[in-house]
């Protein structure tokens, strides 16, 4: 699976729009991208996916680069419970495994 | 069906003793993950099943874990003579396979202690 760089932090004002970046300069063409979130002391949970197409869903949009090496996670109007680390994960349609890095801690402030 | 359980949530033992983790997926999933979170890391993949086999390990996987899903349905994780590095969350996800293999859903983890 590709590697993928995220900030390590980032701070968003309650209903202000969550802009979260994610570079993968070494995705393959049928690489898709994955984003999770993890609120303290939960499992990971699935918020969205893409391959090339921007995808909108209740919880965010995903907005893919023509070049696909990087992608944005946008929160539309971020809420407190939206703090949590947010992972980008790359990896290929069908292969199950999914591999998480560090990820993003976003901190929503009232 | 309330989602990914698991049990128990908390484990504390000492080291050398043997201690096992279950897991009950989604009831439709066929697909079933085992991962290890220690802190300020994102999880680790450990093993996985489709139905009842074991499809992959990963390198992380020493011999003294085993995991087994005999029926299909739920899992088991076991650690024998635990160690101090062992301390982590484990967790355990499901998902469809197949074209519909979109998204794992994780469970809240069982938190092993080993002093």
């Amino acid at each position: 699976d590709a590697k993928t760089t995220q900030p390590p932090s980032m701070d968003c004002a309650e209903g202000r729009a969550a802009n979260l970046p994610c570079n993968h300069s070494t995705i393959s063409g049928n690489e898709y991208v994955y984003w999770y979130r993890q609120i303290h002391s939960q499992g990971p949970q699935y918020i969205i996916h893409g391959l090339k197409n921007n995808e909108t869903n209740e919880m965010a949009s995903l907005i893919i680069t023509e070049d696909r090496k990087s992608s944005t996670l946008i929160l539309p109007h971020a809420t407190l419970r939206d703090t949590a680390v947010y992972y980008c994960i790359v990896r290929f349609s069908g292969y199950s495994t999914l591999t998480f890095g560090k990820g993003t801690m976003l901190l929503v402030s009232p | 069906d309330t989602g990914v359980s698991q049990d128990p949530r908390h484990k504390i033992t000492k080291r050398g003793q043997n201690v096992t983790f279950r897991c009950d997926p989604i009831s439709e999933h066929n697909r079933l993950y085992w991962y290890r979170q220690t802190l300020g890391q994102g999880p680790e993949f450990l093993t996985y099943f489709q139905n009842e086999a074991q499809l992959e390990k990963s390198r992380l996987l020493s011999d003294r874990f085993s995991a087994e899903r005999p029926k299909g349905s739920f899992s088991t994780l076991e650690i024998q003579r635990t160690e101090q590095g062992d301390s982590a969350m484990y967790l355990c996800a499901s998902s469809l396979s197949g074209p519909r293999d979109t998204e794992a859903f994780f469970g809240q983890g069982t938190r092993l202690t080993v002093v």
